[in-house]
């Protein structure tokens, strides 16, 4: 079965340090990765997605980039943090566009990030 | 652009009670899926049931139902015989191109003993 975890769960980090939030799947070959960010009462704001290996697009300019040097490994990161950058981060996988197209998503446990 | 709306921020059920969340979109396209997702607390992210556009017949899973109405680009969840366990935040999702879905601001939804 497929599975997906991303870590850490929770971090608290000063403004301007790096960071780097983790993703992996496994049971699954050539997702669609995805990060979101949920911010307090507000809906999921779609960061990056990525149909392949080192194929990322960015939904909104910020101060965040992504990568993924693995097929299912997805990485978020920061080289150095604003205050606004604090919230709810979301990993989730969709099978490959080239598959059935169901829109169902399977979501990480989530990382909530504070910046102080 | 695809957008999608929940005017609810917050609602409250009696358990065993019937509760109703609402759901509008807007797009150009004519042949596309919604979906409604549950996060509960502290859990991860579920789907909770999904409609095809060009289905009339409304999607049902067990005590989850929704209506659709194309025209009036709205899609609303009902959930029936409500359990404590449907304490959740729910989001109303439109997938676009790419396998991406669009989600609106969410519903918290409280179901009271």
């Amino acid at each position: 079965s497929q599975t997906i975890h991303q870590w850490p769960a929770t971090l608290v980090q000063p403004v301007g340090s790096p960071l780097s939030l983790e993703c992996t799947v496994e049971g699954t070959s050539n997702p669609n990765l995805y990060w979101y960010r949920q911010a307090a009462g507000r809906g999921l704001q779609l960061l990056f997605y990525s149909i392949g290996i080192g194929q990322i697009s960015s939904e909104v300019p910020q101060n965040l980039s992504a990568s993924r040097p693995q097929d299912r490994q997805f990485i978020l990161s920061s080289k150095k943090l604003l205050l606004s950058d604090s919230g709810f981060y979301l990993c989730a996988w969709s099978t490959s566009t080239l598959g059935p197209i169901t829109g169902e998503l399977f979501f990480g446990e989530g990382s909530r990030l504070t910046v102080l | 652009a695809q957008t999608v709306t929940q005017s609810q921020p917050e609602m409250s059920v009696q358990e065993a009670e019937t509760v109703t969340l609402s759901c509008t979109y807007d797009t150009s396209e004519s042949n596309y899926y919604l979906f409604w997702y549950k996060q509960p607390p502290s859990r991860q992210m579920i789907l909770v049931i999904r409609q095809e556009a060009y289905k009339q017949q409304n999607a049902t899973e067990n005590r989850f139902s929704v209506n659709f109405q194309k025209a009036a680009k709205s899609f609303s969840l009902k959930i029936s015989d409500s359990q404590l366990g449907d304490t959740a935040m729910y989001f109303c999702a439109f997938l676009r191109a790419g396998n991406m879905l669009t989600f609106g601001g969410g519903t918290r939804l409280m179901v009271k003993p």
